[in-house]
């Protein structure tokens, strides 16, 4: 399965917006970059997904290299409820799960 | 907005006994999916299920465990004769299609604890 590469853990201020890396250079032709998110003692939570072109959702917006070798998850105002783990995944019937972004939002 | 739920919310059960896991999947969902997380771990694959079959399993998913779709709406995880390291959180996910189009939705979980 193709894998991601994700910081361990990221901080940002309140309010202020926040850009999470994804680098996934053995993505394919059809794979689909998946953003989940998991708050503490809660299960994973979709959070956008796209194939090339970037997307807005009422949650954050997603953009994607142009090689789509790397995408960024865009929260345009952190907010303490923000405050989890943020998982890249690339699509297949697996969904492997990496360590993902811990982000920490301070108030 | 559609939710998979997971019953029950915490299992607490004596090594060697046999647990039922149920799920109720997103109803015009096609595929569903077992994963597990230890303690301060990953998200962990267990199994993935499509037309009353296993599409695919990890390494993890011994012959302990089996998953079934015993009628429309259910979908479960039986682990035959638990064991100390099966202490979990245990999701249940589900999605319209594996190729990546749609999201996947997850249960809220069920906290296994084997004593």
């Amino acid at each position: 399965d193709a894998k991601t590469t994700q910081p361990n853990s990221m901080e940002s201020n309140e309010e202020e917006p926040v850009h999470l890396p994804c680098n996934h250079s053995t993505i394919s032709g059809t794979d689909y970059i998946h953003w989940y998110r998991q708050l503490p003692s809660q299960g994973p939570e979709y959070v956008i997904h796209g194939l090339t072109s970037n997307v807005n959702n009422r949650m954050a917006s997603l953009a994607i290299a142009e090689d789509r070798k790397s995408s960024t998850l865009i929260l345009h105002r952190a907010t303490l409820r923000d405050a989890a783990v943020y998982y890249c995944i690339l699509s297949g019937n697996q969904f492997y799960f990496g360590t993902g972004t811990s982000l920490t939002v301070i108030p | 907005e559609p939710e998979v739920t997971q019953t029950p919310s915490h299992q607490v059960t004596q090594m060697g006994q046999e647990v039922i896991l149920r799920c109720v999947p997103i109803s015009n969902h096609l595929y569903f999916y077992w994963y597990r997380q230890i303690l301060g771990q990953k998200v962990e694959f267990l199994v993935s299920f499509y037309n009353n079959e296993i599409s695919e399993k990890s390494e993890i998913f011994d012959d302990q465990f089996s998953v079934e779709r015993p009628d429309g709406s259910n979908f479960t995880l039986k682990i035959r004769s638990t064991k100390l390291e099966d202490s979990a959180m245990y999701f249940c996910a589900s999605t319209q299609t594996w190729t990546g189009v749609y999201g996947y939705t997850f249960g809220s979980g069920t906290r296994l604890t084997v004593v």
